[in-house]
């Protein structure tokens, strides 16, 4: 069974820093590219990025880019998202989700994590 | 940047069919997934590549996908179908995925 457990989130400051981790098991998890998804309050699913199943190639959605990073440990079976910079816009639920093949659907969802950026 | 524009809400009677439309410019030639999200809890995929249902997804969900509309097919609505549906693409010009805005299903 494909499982996926987010950890990390909680209150940071604006200006601050979080790490997000993403614990998989049940599946291959150095055969598939993860991604992060996030949903503000009351709002609707917005991409945050992905990474290929080897950790190199990654991509950002533009408003998150140049202060968040995805990486993966592999030997770990686990995914990050290292959040820099935060901004109350940031606060929202944070889901991985694991790609079915590359650049395809989101087959498998964690549970989520919420971060709330504030002072 | 690429946009996909969903109806905010459809509302449709036990055993009738409900029919959630995203819009795009010529969505036809992307691959279109679509997401099942009940309140409170992860998003679920129910249709990939257009028409194709992940195993234990029920027949009643059914997608196509031409010109500029993607519809995703409810047949035979059940009270626990009520969530908000959202349908996605991979955009190639810029290398991003997208997500439609959302519509939330409400079963009369």
């Amino acid at each position: 069974e494909v499982q996926l457990l987010e950890s990390g989130g909680g209150l940071v400051q604006p200006g601050g820093s979080l790490r997000l981790s993403c614990a998989a098991s049940g599946f291959t998890f150095s055969g598939y590219g993860m991604s992060w998804v996030r949903q503000a309050p009351g709002k609707g699913l917005q991409w945050v990025s992905s990474i290929n199943f080897s950790g190199g190639r990654t991509l950002y959605a533009d408003s998150v880019k140049g202060r968040f990073t995805v990486s993966r440990d592999n030997s770990k079976n686990t995914l990050f998202l290292q959040m820099n910079s935060l901004r109350a816009e940031d606060t929202a639920v944070y889901y991985c989700a694991k790609v079915e093949v590359e650049l395809g659907a989101f087959d498998y969802w964690g549970q989520g994590i919420l971060v709330t950026v504030s002072s | 940047s690429y946009v996909l524009t969903q109806p905010p809400s459809v509302s449709v009677a036990p055993g009738k069919t409900a029919r959630i439309t995203c819009g795009g410019n010529n969505i036809g030639i992307k691959s279109v997934h679509w997401y099942q999200q009940m309140p409170g809890q992860a998003p679920v995929l129910v249709i990939y590549y257009d028409s194709d249902r992940p195993s234990g997804i029920p027949e009643r969900f059914s997608g196509s996908n031409s010109g500029n509309t993607a519809t995703l097919t409810v047949s035979r609505v059940e009270a626990g179908d009520e969530a908000d549906y959202f349908c996605q693409v991979w955009d190639s010009s810029s290398d991003h995925y997208v997500f439609g805005t959302g519509t939330k299903v409400t079963v009369l």
